[in-house]
């Protein structure tokens, strides 16, 4: 079974406005953190944004912000203000516990438009 | 301090040859990762490192894959002989531990397309 379910391959949002990327998320583990990645075109993974799985308050980095809602197994990145420099993939991923090793979403393609 | 660097960033070979992807991780992380990203699917694990042990290799596709981390510093991932459906992305991360909190630091990837 896919570990992280991303179902937006690709999005569009007008600049300055903001936009909600999808992530669910499935894990029998209790403990767990939860992350998000950027990819420009240039290709290097820069690390956004994270959730630990016992954080009672949704995690905020900036512009960024993690909609955490556990009962539903969703950790949607919420970016506000968009740029045209937020055009990009975002990955959702998740770390377990045990045995501590990460999984990775298929990716959501962000383009932002002028 | 030095990031995850990787080499070649781009290679492209024919069907049948030999190639050899490198990573050095960030100083001091014991902890050393190969993932491959195939276009528009995940990014799936192939192998994790602890110092020079092999501590996962479950996502290695088959045995044309061979991983080595010489001394716990720098890793090395052949493919021999590459066939097409090796074509893809090939990254490596590198963490200190393992907890739940800690994020992976990322090289920026080397794409790999098999002719």
């Amino acid at each position: 079974a896919q570990k992280i379910t991303q179902t937006q391959p690709g999005m569009f949002v007008q600049e300055k406005e903001a936009v909600t990327l999808d992530c669910t998320y499935d894990t029998s583990d209790p403990s767990y953190g939860l992350f998000w990645y950027k990819q420009p075109s240039s290709g290097e993974m820069i690390f956004l944004i994270y959730q630990g799985s016992y954080d009672q308050q949704n995690a905020t980095e900036g512009r960024y912000s993690l909609n955490f809602q556990k009962a539903r197994k969703s950790a949607n990145l919420v970016i506000s203000a968009s740029q045209l420099g937020d055009s990009a993939m975002y990955f959702c991923a998740m770390r377990e516990a045990d045995p501590g090793k990460f999984y990775f979403g298929s990716g959501t393609k962000l383009n932002v438009k002028p | 301090e030095a990031g995850v660097t990787q080499f070649p960033s781009h290679s492209v070979i024919e069907k049948g040859q030999t190639v050899t992807l490198r990573c050095d991780p960030i100083s001091g992380h014991d902890n050393l990762y190969w993932y491959r990203r195939v276009m528009g699917k995940e990014i799936k694990f192939l192998l994790h490192f602890v110092k020079e042990s092999k501590q996962d290799e479950s996502g290695m596709p088959n045995n044309r894959f061979l991983a080595e981390r010489t001394g716990g510093t720098y890793s090395t991932l052949k493919v021999q002989p590459a066939e097409l459906e090796d074509s893809g992305v090939y990254f490596c991360a590198s963490s200190q531990a393992t907890g739940v909190g800690e994020k992976l630091f990322f090289g920026s990837g080397t794409q790999l397309s098999v002719l």
